[in-house]
């Protein structure tokens, strides 16, 4: 059935570091893939989105990068801040072109000051 | 920026009564859904709405839950008969799904307690 699964579940950094958090999905007919960041007791917020025509896309300090092929695709942060800890979902929508998210289940970030 | 909009933000109810989400998606938006987040866990599709009718639902959106897009602005999440484990966030999103891009924007949910 459709899935999305996230790596890794918790992860903790230096300040100024990078962080990588990774996600594979099952369903081949896929192509469009966000990620939220949600705060403690808040909505999730998209933060950078991809789809499928394209390999990788920047903003700023926040990457996603996605490999069709093997049906995975990545966010990287770099120099995190204190302010990026939060818990970050990856989506991928079905083929059923209803716009249905599939999250995947969630890292927590905590970047130390 | 418009954003959308969810009352109440905390629910209480007893075990076996009706409870009424609401949500007020962006003006301009056409396509709607309602998502929910059981404490601590991942985020999980319960429906989508366009046209005024549902166009996909999930396993765990039983008889016990029907939408409604009363008037044209309100979206609303109706639980016949709550158990225990509908205790969870619910959010409502909304979607303009135009050619570039099927972002959708989330609400600051409601937290529903079933006691």
């Amino acid at each position: 059935g459709e899935n999305v699964e996230q790596h890794p579940s918790t992860l903790s950094v230096q300040e100024g570091d990078s962080a990588v958090i990774k996600c594979t999905y099952s369903d081949s007919a896929s192509n469009y893939f966000p990620w939220y960041k949600q705060e403690l007791g808040k909505r999730p917020q998209l933060i950078i989105d991809i789809r499928s025509n394209v390999g990788e896309k920047k903003d700023q300090r926040i990457a996603v990068t996605l490999n069709k092929t093997a049906k995975h695709f990545s966010l990287h942060i770099t120099e995190t801040q204190p302010e990026d800890s939060a818990v970050y979902f990856c989506a991928a929508n079905t083929n059923s072109n209803t716009g249905k998210l599939i999250f995947g289940q969630g890292t927590t970030l905590q970047v130390k000051p | 920026e418009p954003e959308v909009t969810q009352t109440p933000s905390h629910q209480v109810t007893q075990m076996g009564q009706e409870v009424i989400l609401r949500c007020v998606p962006i003006s301009n938006h056409l396509y709607f859904y309602w998502y929910r987040q059981i404490l601590g866990q991942k985020v999980e599709f319960l429906v989508s709405f366009y046209n005024n009718e549902i166009s996909e639902k999930s396993e765990i959106f039983d008889d016990q839950f029907s939408v409604e897009r009363p008037d044209g602005s309100n979206f609303t999440l109706k639980i016949r008969s709550t158990k225990l484990e509908d205790s969870a966030m619910y959010f409502c999103a909304s979607s303009d799904r135009d050619i570039t891009t099927d972002t959708q924007y989330f609400g600051p949910g409601t937290r529903l307690t079933v006691l």
